[in-house]
């Protein structure tokens, strides 16, 4: 069974502040996508990563992929409070479109 | 395109009343995903439908929950009866075979009381 992981569960950092989110994943998979969710809001699509050394930026936000370590990051460079909400990375799971979903991280920027 | 659209937005029932949740997918799009989130299980897949038919639905709790996909712009997911703890917000997603990247509906919010 595929198992997604996200560290960390919540963050919380200043603006102007760079930190990044891990996503691992337990089985191999080129297909990785990134979500953003505001509170009370649905989910909005970020990046779509579908090769080994994939990297997608818009904006502020840059993610990667590194299917060999089962791996992707989601880089926030000099954080701004918009970016404040719960981002989710889903790994498809082989099984003809089927994504299985990390926990999420709450991101928090503080003035 | 108008994206994922669900009905209601907001459902408010009383326990052991049947609720009927409604999606229309995005035009073209033969792929369609039921989710379930909550603060205590997160983002739960329910079931999903290629083409119409339903390809697993292993994730649907009980057999109180059933879903329909009678053509290829509309699904309706039911829970009869329902019961306090099936309240959450419940998310329909659509996908073209490839990339599979799913779109979300706005979700609806539901509450039984």
């Amino acid at each position: 069974e595929l198992k997604v992981e996200q560290n960390p569960l919540f963050l919380s950092m200043q603006e102007g502040k760079n930190y990044t989110i891990y996503c691992n994943y337990s089985t191999t998979s080129d297909r990785l996508y990134w979500y953003r969710q505001d509170p009370g809001k649905s989910l909005e699509s970020l990046f779509v990563l579908l090769s080994n050394g994939a990297v997608k930026q818009e904006g502020r936000l840059m993610a990667s992929l590194d299917t060999k370590a089962r791996l992707s990051t989601l880089h926030i460079t000099a954080a701004v409070h918009d970016l404040s909400a719960t981002y989710f990375c889903a790994v498809d799971a082989g099984t003809a479109s089927k994504l299985t979903f990390g926990t999420g991280t709450r991101l928090q920027v503080t003035l | 395109d108008a994206g994922v659209i669900q009905s209601p937005r907001h459902e408010v029932t009383e326990m052991g009343q049947e609720v009927t949740l409604r999606c229309k997918p995005i035009s073209g799009h033969n792929s369609l995903f039921w989710y379930r989130q909550t603060m205590m299980r997160g983002l739960e897949l329910l079931i999903y439908f290629n083409n119409n038919v339903p390809i697993d639905d292993s994730g649907m709790p009980e057999d109180r929950f059933s879903a329909k996909m009678p053509n290829a712009s509309f699904s309706t997911l039911k829970i009869q009866p329902s019961e306090p703890r099936d309240s959450a917000v419940y998310f329909c997603a659509s996908s073209l075979q490839s990339p599979y990247e799913q779109y979300f509906g706005p979700g609806t919010r539901l509450t039984v009381t």
